[in-house]
């Protein structure tokens, strides 16, 4: 079964820190994904990539970075984070098929 | 682009009634779509892919049925029980060989069965 693992589980960060969120496959997927859930909108893509060393923008990608070093290894990076970051975040990959297998999220909270 | 609009946000029965979940989409050239279920506090785990037009699936409890003369997916879970309390989200592919192979998300359905 496909297998995706993000660290850490769960983060508290100051407002205006730095938070770097990380996502690990072992699926050999090409693609990857970052996402944000918050109640009331389902999930939202915030960037995505298809190949190491590149990263596409997704529908709400402000105040957001992504970076990714190698095709099992692709980080979301809040360089200031703010209050309205405060969410779950999921990381997901997929192959050619398009179903999307989904870690177990990141829970983070900016206070 | 592609919208997808799901349909109730929650919903609320009693263990052995069915609960229908709709999703409408806008894109004629839709392709694959999805079903996700996400128990509390957990992850999104798959529960069904269909892509062929008005197609019925059947898997453990649910049927799914995809009419793409209406731009019309549902879950139907037959004779709900406590342990499918969750939130149902549809997702659906824009169109074949969309850049990224993205997925569009409905917004989820609160599931709430009730013994």
């Amino acid at each position: 079964e496909a297998a995706v693992t993000q660290s850490p589980r769960s983060k508290v960060a100051v407002t205006g820190g730095k938070v770097t969120l990380s996502c690990h496959q072992t699926n050999n997927h090409d693609y990857m994904y970052w996402y944000r859930q918050d109640t009331g909108h389902g999930l939202r893509l915030i960037h995505y990539s298809y190949v190491a060393d590149s990263t596409e923008k997704g529908d709400i990608p402000d105040g957001y970075k992504a970076s990714r070093p190698s095709q099992e290894n692709f980080s979301l990076i809040l360089e200031l984070a703010s209050l309205s970051q405060t969410a779950v975040y999921f990381c997901a990959s997929t192959g050619s098929s398009y179903e999307q297998y989904f870690g177990p999220g990141t829970r983070l909270t900016v206070l | 682009g592609e919208q997808v609009e799901q349909r109730p946000p929650h919903l609320s029965v009693r263990e052995g009634d069915s609960a229908v979940i709709t999703c409408t989409y806008t894109d004629p050239n839709s392709y694959y779509f999805f079903w996700y279920k996400q128990e509390p506090g957990a992850s999104l785990q798959l529960l069904m892919k269909v892509f062929s037009s008005t197609e019925i699936n059947e898997g453990q409890g649910f049927t799914v049925l995809l009419n793409k003369k209406d731009k019309r997916l549902s879950l139907n879970l037959t004779a709900a029980h406590p342990g499918d309390s969750a939130a149902y989200f549809c997702a659906v592919t824009p169109f074949w060989g969309s850049s990224g192979n993205k997925l569009i998300f409905g917004i989820g359905t609160l599931l709430s069965v009730k013994p």
